[in-house]
């Protein structure tokens, strides 16, 4: 299966801003919604960006997603403690038969 | 509020089939709007879509392409249920084992809990 490109690791110090970014193509990012997850040691992924740049209900502003061609990007404003996890984009592939793909993830570290 | 909870073995032998099911609680199976989906994480493979059903007036799957000789999902009406079955596993299925929903908006909004399942002699 063809995986979304992401930087293996970023950090920020609190307070700042930072941005991850998440590279595809025509057939998956270039055609399709973008969905952004957060995950912590020992639990289920998190969904905190769908349809490129929506909040679901309960997540807060400081978190924004944005898509440009077959690039995407999350951007989290405020950095705080708690906002270190493992972070991963996804989108639907339609190379073959449409399935999800998912970036390789993201290490967030807030120094 | 939707619940998914996962069960089934922790740990299935070489050339054996993998069997998980997931029971849902708050939402239907036989949803017209929701997809029921499957998918695995581990340290080598990453985050990895398995395959998923809805029913659209009939039930609908599909199957990632890498595992499409040897994955089924299947719905269980009478129990608000999904299950999944792999076919002839190796080590490298070892995993996570995730179920999680689709709404049509909000993609993988609700998952359960993951199952790590050791595939091992």
């Amino acid at each position: 299966q063809s995986v979304l490109t992401q930087p293996p690791s970023a950090s920020g110090t609190p307070g700042q801003r930072v941005t991850i970014s998440c590279s595809g193509s025509s057939s998956d990012i270039g055609n399709n919604y973008v969905y952004w997850y957060h995950q912590f040691p020992g639990t289920a992924p998190k969904l905190l960006i769908y349809r490129d740049n929506r909040r679901p209900s309960g997540v807060p502003d400081r978190f924004s997603g944005s898509k440009s061609g077959t690039s995407a990007s999350l951007a989290i404003s405020g950095l705080r403690s708690e906002d270190e996890a493992d972070y991963y984009c996804a989108a639907w592939d339609d190379s073959l038969a449409g399935y999800v793909i998912f970036g390789g993830g993201t290490k967030l570290t807030v120094l | 509020q939707v619940q998914l909870q996962q069960s089934g073995p922790r740990l299935v032998k070489p050339s054996q089939t993998l069997s998980l099911t997931c029971s849902i609680s708050g939402d239907s199976v036989s949803s017209n709007t929701a997809s029921w989906i499957w998918i695995r994480q581990s340290p080598s493979r990453g985050l990895e879509w398995l395959g998923r059903t809805n029913y659209r007036s009939k039930w609908f799957y599909n199957y990632a392409p890498s595992l499409k000789s040897r994955i089924t999902i299947n719905a269980d009406t009478s129990r608000n249920q999904f299950s999944l079955q792999l076919y002839s596993v190796t080590p490298e299925d070892t995993a996570v084992y995730y179920c999680t929903r689709d709404d049509g908006y909000e993609l993988f909004d609700y998952w359960g809990q993951g199952i790590l399942v050791t595939v091992s002699s």
